[in-house]
């Protein structure tokens, strides 16, 4: 099974800063990897995703992630945050080709709370 | 408008009542999925669907019993509910072919007391 770690619960930061919010994955094999936002009382909404190709992926909002193999990190950025950025954001990862056993699963982070001050 | 629809939005229940939770899509998605997600702990899947009739456990499937008879459909079902399980519980959808994300349902909000 997979696992994937957020390193901050929480981010604050203030508005037009830039944001790098961290996630790393436990398998160094193949992966499909996604960023999803949640906000308040709301369901998750995918962000962005990786499957194969440049490593540099760009989602909605301005947001982009960088697939990094070695590190086996996805970190997600932002070069200016608005206020309505505030949100939680989960980090997500599914198996690649080939490993037809666990085709159904996608395993989330803990996430990462954005907040965006003034 | 493709989406996954809950139902109830916000349910209160007793220990031990049996309840189902709904969960309908109009995507035509082969895989469905159940995740329960609690302050701290992220999301953690369920319960899955590759297909009609074909399910299987996720990371916490005790006290869950999920079924698949139509495409469409995929509830889940608490047979005797605990407070253990008082969460914030999402559906959701996906196609067949690898490297797609799933969409989500807006959630259901069960206490069990």
């Amino acid at each position: 099974a997979q696992s994937v770690t957020q390193l901050d619960s929480q981010v604050p930061v203030f508005e037009e800063a830039p944001v790098e919010l961290r996630c790393n994955y436990s398998s160094s094999v193949s992966v499909y990897l996604f960023w999803y936002v949640q906000y308040p009382n709301q369901g998750l909404q995918l962000l962005l995703k990786y499957l194969s190709g440049s490593t540099l992926v760009k989602g909605i909002n301005g947001f982009e992630a960088e697939f990094n193999k070695s590190q086996t990190s996805f970190h997600l950025r932002k070069p200016s945050v608005h206020i309505s950025d505030t949100a939680e954001y989960f980090c997500a990862v599914s198996d690649g080709p080939g490993r037809g056993s666990t085709l159904g699963r996608l395993y989330f982070g803990r996430g990462t709370q954005l907040t965006v001050w003034p | 408008e493709a989406q996954v629809t809950q139902n109830p939005r916000y349910l209160i229940t007793v220990t031990g009542k049996k309840l189902t939770v709904t969960c309908s899509q109009n995507m035509n998605h082969e895989y469905m999925s159940w995740y329960r997600q609690d302050p701290g702990l992220g999301l953690r899947q369920i319960y899955y669907s590759m297909n009609v009739e074909v399910t299987d456990k996720g990371d916490v499937p005790e006290g869950y019993k999920v079924s698949r008879k139509e495409k469409r459909n995929f509830p889940l079902i608490l047979e005797s509910p605990s407070p253990n399980q008082t969460s914030l519980y999402f559906c959701a959808s996906r196609r067949r072919e690898q490297g797609y994300g799933y969409t989500f349902g807006s959630g259901t909000r069960l206490t069990v007391v």
